[in-house]
């Protein structure tokens, strides 16, 4: 089965940095994906890694280890409307994308 | 309107209603998904329709039953609902089920189901 892991929730102030980790173990690995959700709405796509390394977007990147099993998103100069839930997904074939329960950052002032 | 639009927002049954939920994209996608997001566990891929036919069924018990009449539209049809099938109810589309289109899903805002 698939197996994607990351923390349940991180608190950060304002203006700090956070970094959110995702551990995988996936029969396949056809890329890595960083999705936003706030509360009551969509969610809504960050961020597409495939290949090793960094991908800087604006605020917010994404880093790939495929020999590790292992990626992060890194959100700079947090804001009060990042606060939200973070999923990681997994695609290991096609079309089928393995979610992680997501992560819950809340921002504080 | 644009992107994926789910209806209704908000849904309370019983066990034993029938009702639907639908879904309509407006970004000339080809594929379309139902998911299910419960409290704090993983989003679950439950079907995955391609060009209106229906290529996954991720073994989901036959009181969810899907349609997909077209490309754009997409329903879940609920009967004899249990009290633990109570939970958001996702659709998604992408461009396509394989290549660089399947790449991005595009998810409505979802259905809140609740089942009494």
């Amino acid at each position: 089965g698939q197996n994607i892991d990351q923390p349940t929730e991180m608190t950060a102030t304002e203006g700090a940095i956070v970094q959110i980790n995702c551990t995988y173990q996936t029969s396949g690995f056809n890329g890595l994906f960083w999705y936003q959700q706030h509360a009551g709405e969509a969610p809504t796509f960050l961020s597409y890694n495939v290949l090793d390394g960094l991908e800087e977007k604006g605020r917010f990147s994404s880093f790939l280890s495929r020999s590790k099993g292992y990626s992060y998103l890194l959100l700079k100069e947090l804001q009060m409307k990042d606060s939200a839930s973070y999923l990681c997904a997994v695609r290991d074939g096609d079309y089928k994308l393995s979610f992680g329960a997501g992560t819950t950052v809340t921002v504080r002032a | 309107e644009t992107g994926v639009t789910q209806t209704p927002r908000h849904l309370v049954m019983g066990m034993t209603n029938k009702k639907s939920l639908k879904c309509e994209q407006h970004l000339g996608h080809n594929a379309m998904y139902w998911y299910k997001q419960s409290a704090k566990k993983p989003l679950e891929l439950m079907f995955v329709y391609s060009l209106e036919e229906r290529v996954e069924n991720n073994s989901v018990p036959s009181r969810f039953s899907p349609e997909c009449p077209n490309s754009s539209h997409l329903f879940l049809h609920l009967h004899t609902l249990q009290p633990e099938d109570s939970a958001l109810y996702l659709c998604a589309s992408s461009q396509g089920t394989s290549g660089s289109g399947a790449n991005v899903l595009t998810f409505g805002a979802g259905s809140r189901l609740t089942v009494l």
